[in-house]
């Protein structure tokens, strides 16, 4: 049974220092690797989806990189800002043959101070 | 504006009553997709129906019961028999069911078992 790890489950750091969260996960039999972003008492926002062909995915400020083969995923985010202050999840998608279901991590709550 | 829609945000229930929580979207998705978030932790998938009239379980769907009778609506009926209710429900649809297809998340529904 696929398990998503996230570690830590919560992170302070001062404005403009760089953000790096960890994902792991169990099985390396993946389809896809998804990150999202969750602010307080709302739903889920897409960030990046990697696919598992592909060592990493960029779009602004964040770049997240896979190794499938050592079961981890990272995201980075640069020059952090009081902005970015939210829970961040990652999943991950089951071969094909499960079809489109997401298994999640618990998530790391992210501080960002002014 | 396409988007997922969930209703109420908030929803108290008396112990032993069934409560329904209201998912739509008007993204013309096939999948539709029930998760249950609780303090801390990821989402765990309830059930998910990859087209009109069929739905699956997921990996808690002890308690509660669904229907798809049209694409466009998901809604998910907590009964009495889930025995810890209390959680955040989020809804998500896909364009189909496939692995590739991402998931987009409605704002969420807080149940408080009173």
């Amino acid at each position: 049974k696929q398990e998503v790890t996230q570690i830590p489950a919560a992170l302070s750091v001062p404005e403009g220092e760089n953000l790096v969260l960890n994902c792991s996960f169990t099985d390396s039999a993946i389809y896809n690797l998804q990150w999202f972003r969750q602010d307080p008492g709302k739903g889920l926002t897409s960030l990046l989806l990697i696919q598992s062909s592909q060592r990493e995915q960029t779009s602004g400020r964040l770049n997240a990189s896979l190794d499938k083969s050592s079961g981890r995923s990272t995201l980075y985010i640069a020059a952090s800002q009081p902005g970015d202050s939210a829970t961040y999840l990652c999943a991950v998608r089951a071969s094909e043959a499960a079809g489109n279901k997401l298994t999640f991590g618990g998530g790391t709550r992210v501080l960002v101070k002014p | 504006d396409g988007g997922i829609t969930q209703s109420p945000k908030y929803l108290f229930r008396k112990e032993g009553q069934n409560v329904t929580l209201s998912c739509e979207q008007n993204l013309n998705h096939d999948a539709m997709y029930w998760y249950r978030q609780d303090p801390g932790q990821g989402l765990r998938l309830i059930y998910y129906s990859q087209i009109v009239n069929d739905f699956q379980k997921g990996d808690i769907a002890e308690g509660y019961s669904v229907s798809r009778e049209k694409k466009e609506s998901f809604p998910l009926t907590v009964t009495s028999a889930q025995k810890n209710p209390t959680a955040f429900y989020l809804c998500a649809s896909s364009i189909s069911g496939g692995p590739l297809n991402e998931q987009f998340f409605g704002p969420g529904t807080r149940l408080t078992v009173l």
